[in-house]
């Protein structure tokens, strides 16, 4: 079993749509959290880092449920620009990062 | 200011050819993290330094692959005797703090697509 995982995809939806990414993590030690964008033939990007009570910044919301060990990652009112590999990201003993296999998001007109 | 660099872009080897692949992070920052991915796959973690110590080294997929950081500033991925299945992008990335934490965001170089024949 690998130690992060997420759904996988891909996610095709049309502009306006809501979609919700789910990622599993199986280490409990794990201490932080992020969800990373990824371009085709480029490099990650952060989105957002994910927090214990939630967060939200626009039409982004992150959640985090430690007992169950997921994360979940909320976009509202999808845009065509949304369109990308969505990675989630678990770090474990304060700086070794592991990456899901990501889950790729197409948003149509 | 400048973001984190890579060197060269595109690299293609011959099997069994040795490859050096340059990482330049952003100047100041303190960590430096190199992963590998495969098409269609997350970044693995391969390494890391703090400033010019290796840390961490558990993600190398041999001995054939070796990283550097003589100065704590510029890293150099090496692969030695370069194998098909070498075949991926690499990725660096830094970061300003020590630890991986929320706030201490992991910037990524454009990496460095290495195709072995």
């Amino acid at each position: 079993r690998k130690e992060v995982e997420q759904d996988p995809g891909p996610f095709n939806v049309p502009e306006g749509a809501t979609v919700a990414f789910n990622c599993t993590y199986s280490n409990s030690a794990s201490q932080s959290f992020f969800w990373y964008r990824q371009d085709c033939r480029k490099e990650p990007k952060l989105l957002m880092s994910v927090y214990s009570s939630g967060n939200e910044d626009g039409r982004f919301t992150a959640q985090l449920n430690r007992a169950s060990q997921y994360i979940s990652l909320l976009i509202r009112d999808s845009k065509l620009s949304d369109s990308a590999t969505y990675l989630c990201a678990v770090t474990t003993g304060g700086f070794k990062t592991i990456f899901g296999a990501g889950t790729r998001l197409f948003v149509k007109a | 200011g400048a973001g984190v660099s890579q060197s060269p872009r595109y690299k293609v080897a011959k099997r069994g050819q040795d490859v050096a692949l340059r990482c330049d992070p952003i100047s100041g920052h303190v960590s430096l993290f190199w992963y590998q991915q495969a098409l269609g796959q997350g970044p693995e973690f391969l390494t890391y330094f703090q400033n010019e110590a290796q840390l961490d080294k558990s993600g190398l997929p041999s001995d054939r692959f070796f990283a550097e950081r003589p100065e704590g500033s510029v890293s150099t991925l090496k692969i030695q005797r370069t194998q098909q299945e070498d075949s991926a992008v690499y990725l660096c990335a830094s970061s300003l703090k020590v630890e991986t934490s929320s706030g201490n965001e992991q910037f990524f170089g454009p990496g460095t697509r290495l195709t072995v024949l």
